[in-house]
This record gives C-alpha cells, structure tokens and sequence, in this order.
C-alpha cells in the first residue's frame, strides 16, 4: 500500500546527542514536510522540500537539519542545538506545492532521558 | 493575532449529537482549506478538502466555507464514539504551498 513510513515509533536522547528521524514515502510525491506537535499548539512546519536536493526552513527550523538526496526520502536531524526537543513530529508528504492536501505518517515521539 | 484560531476544547457530546467545528483565519490570501482528523498517537488523516465559499459533504461529514466572514466549519452529524479525535483545520494558498494549522479541537462522542 502507499504511504508515508516514519520511524522508530519511539526515541530517546541524551543531553549533548543528535538524532536522526526517518520519514520514507511511496507515493511518488514530489514534496515533503517536517512538523513538531506539542499539546494545544497545533502543527508548526521545520522544514520543506519540493524536489531533490532542494529544502527551506520552516517557522522553528533552529536546532534542526535535514537533507533531501532521494525523492522519496526526507531524513530529520535534531541537533544538541535544541534545547526543547520533547515533541510529537510528523512527516508529511504532497503533489507539486499548491493546492494538494498533505498526506501524513504516524508520527515519532521523541523525549529526552 | 494567529493567522488560524481554533477552540482547543475539549468538546464532549453524547452518541447521535450533531457536532459543529470551527477555525477562523486571518489571511484572505488562503484558498484551499481542510479538515485532518487525528487519532491518539497516530497521524492527522484528511477528512475533508475545499477549494470554495460554500458546503461539500462527504457522508455525515459537511464541511463548510464562508470566505466573506474568513470562517470555515465542519459539521459531524449522528456523531458515533469512533468519531472520538482530534480535528484540526488546515489553510493554505498556492502562492507558498504550505499549510497553516490550528490548534485543534479534542472531541469525545459518550455511547
């Protein structure tokens, strides 16, 4: 089935470590979206990337970094840099930007140990 | 001022109740609109997309667009208890692509 695989479901950090979300699709899209969820705060967009090779920063992008090098691959790192990285992310992928709807994946939940 | 208010909730009603969501917006560039339904520890699925002042229904679903008053709902009719979630709304135009979310609105359907 077609879909957007995010893993691992659950992860932890130590102080000082980064760590590297997966998010893969198989619905040849063309875009892809990092979001961080935090209770009662809604969706807040890291980055973006329309095509390979390609990305922009979000409204929160500091303390992250992604690469886009295959198009149905769009890796989030989240550096030492940021200090509150306990949240909810979800990965998110569409057609050419415009009007398209994002299709989203399960999410990774990430706490700090 | 967010560019997308949403009542955060949560909104509790019984099995059968008629259910009406709301998000109001700021920006009168947004074209395109949507309604995501979120599951606990799951991803937002899409439950509703508009591109137009008016009413689309999908089955018990109605979601709604009034531009004029920069308003948009959705109306869940003989709500079931599966119907338990968290509903966001979504806004976005083609001149950017992305997508503005509001907060969300927790909804718990009692049997």
């Amino acid at each position: 089935d077609g879909g957007i695989t995010q893993s691992p479901k659950y992860l932890f950090r130590k102080e000082g470590q980064n760590v590297t979300l997966s998010c893969e699709q198989n619905l040849n899209h063309d875009a892809m979206y990092w979001y961080r969820q935090d209770p009662g705060q809604g969706l807040r967009l890291i980055y973006y990337s329309q095509i390979v090779n390609d990305f922009q920063k979000g409204d929160i992008a500091e303390g992250y970094s992604v690469s886009r090098e295959k198009k149905e691959s769009f890796p989030l790192t989240v550096t030492s840099a940021q200090k509150n990285p306990t949240a909810f992310y979800l990965c998110a992928s569409s057609a050419p930007t415009g009007p398209q709807p994002q299709h989203f994946g399960d999410g990774t939940r990430l706490s700090i140990l | 001022q967010k560019e997308v208010e949403q009542d955060p909730g949560p909104l509790s009603v019984p099995e059968g109740a008629i259910v009406s969501l709301n998000c109001t917006y700021s920006n009168s560039a947004f074209q395109y609109f949507m309604w995501y339904r979120q599951y606990s520890r799951k991803g937002p699925e899409l439950l509703m997309y508009t591109y137009s002042s008016g009413n689309k229904e999908d089955g018990r679903f109605t979601a709604q667009v009034d531009k004029s008053s920069k308003y948009i709902s959705l109306f869940i009719r003989d709500s079931q208890p599966s119907d338990s979630a968290t509903y966001l709304c979504a806004m976005g135009s083609s001149n950017t692509g992305k997508l503005i979310f509001g907060q969300g609105t927790t909804l718990q359907v009692k049997p």
